[in-house]
């Protein structure tokens, strides 16, 4: 089955800096890849998201981009706030339900 | 709309009892899933189903069962518990074609 790996596990960065998060993954049939940030006691809630047949995507201050041949995509946050602080997860799924999430990154943004 | 929700939101119980935990969603919603979350180890699926009638199993299903009687409903239950199966449990949905909606979780302790 698919298997995610995350990195870093932690990530500290100064507010104003720019956060990187990259993630693996090793099944080649995997065609969707979301971004998920939990904040504390809450459910993980989707930030972006990408399919296999974009290379990268932007939303304001986030942005991903994959390489389906290395078989990696990452998660780039610029100009992080404090409010960015939270744990962040990258997953990868061939069928929507069928979701493999990477262990996590735990981002805090020092003001 | 409610989105997903989900109950009780904290329970104990002891080696061997047996219990229910409740998700609904009101965003019609064909595919649901049940996801445990355990330090160091991000989000593992446990079941699925997408559609009414419809389940399938995750990456860990043992000690768990769920049925989909309902669009609306997909409750997962505990046949015996075991103290393995301490965790923090999440119910999502998604329309089959983006990112899934989680619910705010339910933590469970088995002693």
């Amino acid at each position: 089955g698919e298997n995610v790996e995350q990195h870093p596990s932690t990530l500290s960065v100064q507010e104003g800096d720019s956060a990187v998060i990259k993630c693996t993954y090793s099944d080649s049939a995997s065609n969707y890849f979301p971004w998920y940030k939990q904040e504390l006691g809450k459910g993980p809630q989707l930030i972006i998201d990408i399919r296999s047949n974009v290379g990268e995507k932007k939303d304001q201050r986030i942005a991903v981009t994959l390489n389906k041949t290395a078989k990696h995509f990452s998660l780039h946050i610029t100009e992080t706030q404090p409010e960015d602080s939270a744990v962040y997860f990258c997953a990868a799924s061939t069928r929507n339900n069928d979701m493999r999430f990477g262990a996590g990154t735990r981002l805090t943004v020092k003001p | 709309n409610a989105g997903v929700t989900q109950t009780p939101k904290f329970q104990v119980l002891k080696t061997g009892q047996s219990m229910t935990l409740q998700c609904a969603q009101d965003m019609n919603h064909e595919y649901m899933s049940w996801y445990r979350q355990d330090p160091g180890m991000g989000l593992r699926l446990i079941h699925y189903s997408v559609g009414a009638g419809i389940t399938d199993q995750g990456e860990v299903p043992n000690g768990y069962n769920v049925s989909r009687s309902t669009t609306e409903d997909f409750p997962l239950r505990l046949l015996s518990a075991a103290p393995s199966q301490t965790s923090v449990y999440f119910c999502a949905s998604s329309p089959g074609t983006g990112g899934q909606y989680f619910g705010p979780g339910t933590r469970l302790t088995v002693t």
